[in-house]
């Protein structure tokens, strides 16, 4: 299996519902990524977990709170969003960080409408 | 310091031609050089890569050049085609145990029939 998964693939919340996207990745990867893609610009690293345990955070607003419940699966927990929220939300995962050949694989994205 | 600096922003190319995007770095901790390419409504998939103690690498129709002492490198397409077009970004990653990447800005590629 050599493919990142995504759920849901749309979503559309106001901005005072509760929602989570999900990652899921049986590649034995040890790191994972939640980025954030604007259209027509690249993506932006929002959070990295490696070996479970939240490594890098981008500054990302609290409305958005990331989890990784095990090396397999990671979330993104959102509340109270703002339209402005409203993007493609990639996940990514690769061997653990550092080293050689740590390419990253996307999975296809969660397109999130914030109303 | 940070910054990977793509060109062009769009780019036409009659199909067979040849595509070429160019980037450019400042940051010499950047150790590992991949190319992504985007389909709309997609994820980016790592199309090629590279090391910056290699000067070229080929794979199929796409071969990478890298220059390290002027902190370039492009992506080259052979014989386009139209399913080439798509958004095409490159990206330097820092080395060290961040794996964290820096993405161009992105080049839209299209070929046509």
């Amino acid at each position: 299996d050599t493919e990142v998964t995504q759920t849901p693939k749309h979503l559309v919340m106001g901005m005072t519902n509760k929602k989570s996207l999900k990652c899921e990745q049986h590649m034995g990867h040890r790191a994972m990524y939640w980025y954030k893609q604007k259209a027509k610009k690249p993506p932006e690293l929002m959070f990295v977990y490696s070996y479970e345990k939240l490594s890098i955070n981008e500054s990302v607003p609290s409305r958005f709170s990331p989890e990784c419940p095990n090396s397999s699966l990671l979330n993104l927990h959102l509340h109270a969003l703002q339209p402005e929220d409203s993007a493609l939300y990639l996940c990514a995962s690769s061997q653990a960080s550092g080293g050689k050949g740590n390419v990253q694989f996307f999975g296809p994205g969660t397109r999130l409408t914030v109303l | 310091q940070q910054q990977v600096k793509q060109s062009p922003q769009s780019l036409i190319v009659q199909k067979g031609g040849i595509s070429i995007i160019n980037c450019a770095y400042e940051n010499t901790a950047f150790d590992y050089f991949p190319w992504y390419q985007q389909f709309p409504g997609k994820g980016p998939a790592l199309l090629i890569a590279i090391r910056p103690d290699v000067s070229e690498k080929k794979e199929g129709r796409f071969t990478i050049s890298f220059n390290k002492s002027a902190k370039q490198f492009s992506l080259h397409i052979m014989d386009s085609q139209p399913g080439d077009s798509a958004t095409y970004f490159c990206a330097a990653r820092y080395g060290g145990a961040t794996n964290k990447l820096i993405f161009g800005t992105g080049t839209l590629l299209a070929v046509q029939p």
